[in-house]
């Protein structure tokens, strides 16, 4: 069963517009991470959060972590281009072994110059 | 790429047949993973591993085994491919020495064609 649920499936925006996805998860986790794929490749990690953390900040990059509603929402600001690639969150659950993690569906973002 | 390749990185195969995948990774990590990747499910994980010899089963297991003999190698076999394995595979590590694990970083993929 797939932990992590992502909204929307797809987005589609301009340029220099802002992106936000939304993750939404089902049990308590040690940490929440999203990952990038650009087409035909493998994903790249962009940015971890932790249970104890509310919003963490990378680059263009915003994530906010709300552990009480479980979900999570990453922004890319002023996008570009290059930014067109499917967005994936994934669950280290409490109590996980191994380093397991738990993939969402993806979100299919495409940035139009 | 964090220094991980999957080989072959394309296959197409006919069912019954056995298929072996093979990830390597340089970076001496301690957990290791194979996935799947299939339209309408994202990541699935098949197994993983989180030492020489040490390897557990994930949510997709059925109709594959995995063995790791030494650190930078990952192995994922199908004994007898079926047509429902036809998918995109994506190896990926994590964790270094005894830092317990956290970011992964894949490798390219394997896409696998069962006829």
């Amino acid at each position: 069963s797939q932990q992590g649920e992502e909204d929307p499936q797809a987005l589609s925006i301009q340029e220099g517009e802002n992106a936000t996805m939304n993750c939404s998860y089902k049990t308590s986790i040690n940490n929440l991470q999203w990952y990038r794929q650009n087409s035909g490749r493998g994903l790249v990690h962009l940015i971890l959060i932790r249970s104890n953390e509310r919003e963490k900040h990378s680059g263009r990059l915003r994530v906010t972590l709300d552990t009480s509603k479980k979900s999570s929402s990453l922004l890319i600001t002023a996008s570009r281009a290059a930014d067109t690639a499917s967005y994936f969150c994934a669950t280290d659950r409490v109590y996980n072994q191994g380093g397991k993690l738990i993939f969402g569906q993806g979100t299919e973002l495409s940035v139009k110059p | 790429d964090a220094g991980i390749t999957q080989s072959p990185r394309h296959k197409v195969t006919e069912t019954g047949t056995p298929v072996t995948l093979r990830c390597h990774q340089t970076e001496n990590h301690r957990y290791m993973y194979w996935y799947r990747q299939d339209p309408g499910h994202g990541l699935r994980l098949i197994h993983y591993s989180y030492g020489v010899k040490d390897t557990d089963k994930g949510e997709v297991s059925d109709g594959y085994s995995v063995s790791r003999s030494k650190t930078e190698d990952f192995l994922l076999t199908l004994e007898s491919a079926t047509s429902s394995q036809t998918s995109v595979y994506f190896c990926a590590i994590s964790g270094t020495g005894g830092v317990v694990a956290n970011e992964q970083f894949f490798g390219p993929g394997t896409r696998l064609t069962v006829l």
